[in-house]
């Protein structure tokens, strides 16, 4: 079954404005991760934070892990319209040798 | 330079017949993966391989048959294809599996269509 589920399944926002996208997942982790993919492309890695981390931040993305909800977000500050794109996370279920996807959001920048 | 390739993008064809699917990648990781992205962008994986050796094998019917001669390559074969088979699929690699938690890189994908 799915592990993650990402909330909502569709953002629309203005160029300059900040998108947060929410994912929860079911089994304990030892890590989870974001994926970005842009129409008709392949999927390219965000950041990845460790269960026992609770805050990370890379460039104008920051990420917040709450294991003991079972939930992770992801905040794009100052969109552009480039953030255009859908948006997955990904844990490794509790250190099944495998990524397990959630359904992603699809992140719309309006000029 | 191009990371994680695949070959061919886009792959139409009708129900019955054989396709294969390549892979390569560059990154001198030790271990690939297989994805099927459905219609409505739900990602599974179908197969791993860790230096040429089947690690996952998630309930996939037995037409697909991954191949890997070596670490750099993973090769996917379908047999008597079905409309249902019609998806993006993605290769990806990693370091070393998912011990800690690798980051996976990704193909392009390549669009099967079966009509």
């Amino acid at each position: 079954s799915q592990q993650g589920e990402e909330d909502p399944q569709a953002l629309s926002i203005q160029e300059g404005e900040n998108a947060t996208m929410n994912c929860s997942y079911k089994t304990s982790i030892n890590n989870l991760q974001w994926y970005r993919q842009n129409s008709g492309r392949g999927l390219v890695h965000l950041i990845l934070i460790r269960s026992n981390e609770r805050e990370k931040h890379s460039g104008r993305l920051r990420v917040t892990l709450d294991t003991s909800k079972k939930s992770s977000s992801l905040l794009i500050t100052a969109s552009r319209a480039a953030d255009t794109a859908s948006y997955f996370c990904a844990t490794d279920a509790g250190g099944a040798q495998k990524l397990v996807f959630g359904q992603g959001t699809r992140l719309t920048i309006n000029p | 330079d191009t990371a994680v390739s695949q070959t061919p993008k886009y792959l139409v064809t009708q129900m019955g017949n054989d396709k294969s699917i390549k892979c390569e990648q560059n990154l001198g990781h030790d271990t690939m993966y297989w994805y099927k992205q459905d219609s409505k962008k739900f990602l599974k994986i179908m197969f791993s391989y860790n230096n040429k050796e089947l690690i996952i094998n998630e309930t996939v019917p037995n037409r697909f048959s991954p191949k890997s001669p070596d670490k750099a390559h993973l090769n996917l074969h379908i047999n008597s294809l079905e409309l249902g088979d019609s998806a993006v699929y993605f290769c990806a690699s990693s370091q070393a599996g998912l011990v800690g938690g690798d980051t996976q890189y990704f193909g392009p994908g390549t669009r099967l269509t079966v009509l």
